[in-house]
């Protein structure tokens, strides 16, 4: 039973342009949200989290948007440079600290 | 650096060979957790450790063994590894939630079993 939901394998965009990746997840108790992002190769590295009482993060070309009552979240990367093609994960955190993750979306940036 | 490290990174046995794969942290973490990754089903959990001699099971818990001798050390092993346990693994090690609120998780390098 997957509570955290990544329903698109990949993406492409091109260059420049906004890349959405999109996250939905069950649990009402998660409470606390973040992306990792992967390199082939390397382990998950953290990107930016967002804590359920707000709706909205933003680090540089990073902003993550989350809406409680659809129970998503989505990342928001602009402008996409050809250095974000990675595998980036969605995982949430309910209260008793257990993190959960999503399936991963591939996100190729072409030049 | 602060980082987390795992060993080997590349391993293929055959079925039934006990392994272990070691992981070793230096940012003085509580927490360490060993994930398992596989094609659509994204990281799943196979043990924690809240602190040295704690360990509790994930999601994905049977056939693995850990221990938490140390803090800085997080070893999986495989008694008896079988096909299914073919897969991608990761250390990750954070601070406890004792520390206060959520805390960033930090991941080795992970290790690609092949059990033939």
């Amino acid at each position: 039973d997957q509570q955290v939901k990544q329903n698109s394998p990949s993406l492409s965009v091109q260059e420049g342009r906004i890349s959405i990746l999109n996250c939905d997840y069950t649990n009402s108790m998660f409470d606390y949200f973040l992306w990792y992002k992967k390199y082939p190769a390397e382990g998950p590295t953290f990107l930016i989290s967002i804590s359920s009482i707000k709706d909205k993060n933003e680090d540089g070309r990073f902003t993550v948007f989350l809406n409680k009552s659809a129970k998503h979240l989505s990342l928001h990367i602009v402008p996409s440079q050809p250095g974000d093609s990675a595998v980036y994960f969605c995982a949430a955190y309910d209260y008793n600290n257990d993190m959960r993750f999503g399936a991963g979306t591939r996100l190729t940036v072409k030049p | 650096e602060a980082q987390v490290t795992q060993n080997p990174r590349y391993l293929i046995t055959v079925t039934g060979k006990k392994l272990t794969v070691t992981c070793s942290q230096n940012m003085n973490h509580e927490y360490m957790s060993w994930y398992r990754q596989d094609p659509g089903l994204g990281l799943r959990q196979i043990y924690y450790s809240m602190n040295v001699e704690v360990t509790d099971k994930g999601d994905v818990p049977e056939g693995y063994k850990v221990s938490r001798k140390e803090k800085r050390n997080f070893p999986l092993i495989l008694e008896s590894p079988s096909p299914n346990q073919t897969s991608l693994y990761f250390c990750a090690s954070s601070l406890s939630k004792s520390s206060g609120g959520y805390n960033e998780q930090f991941f080795g390098p992970g290790t690609r079993l092949t059990v033939l």
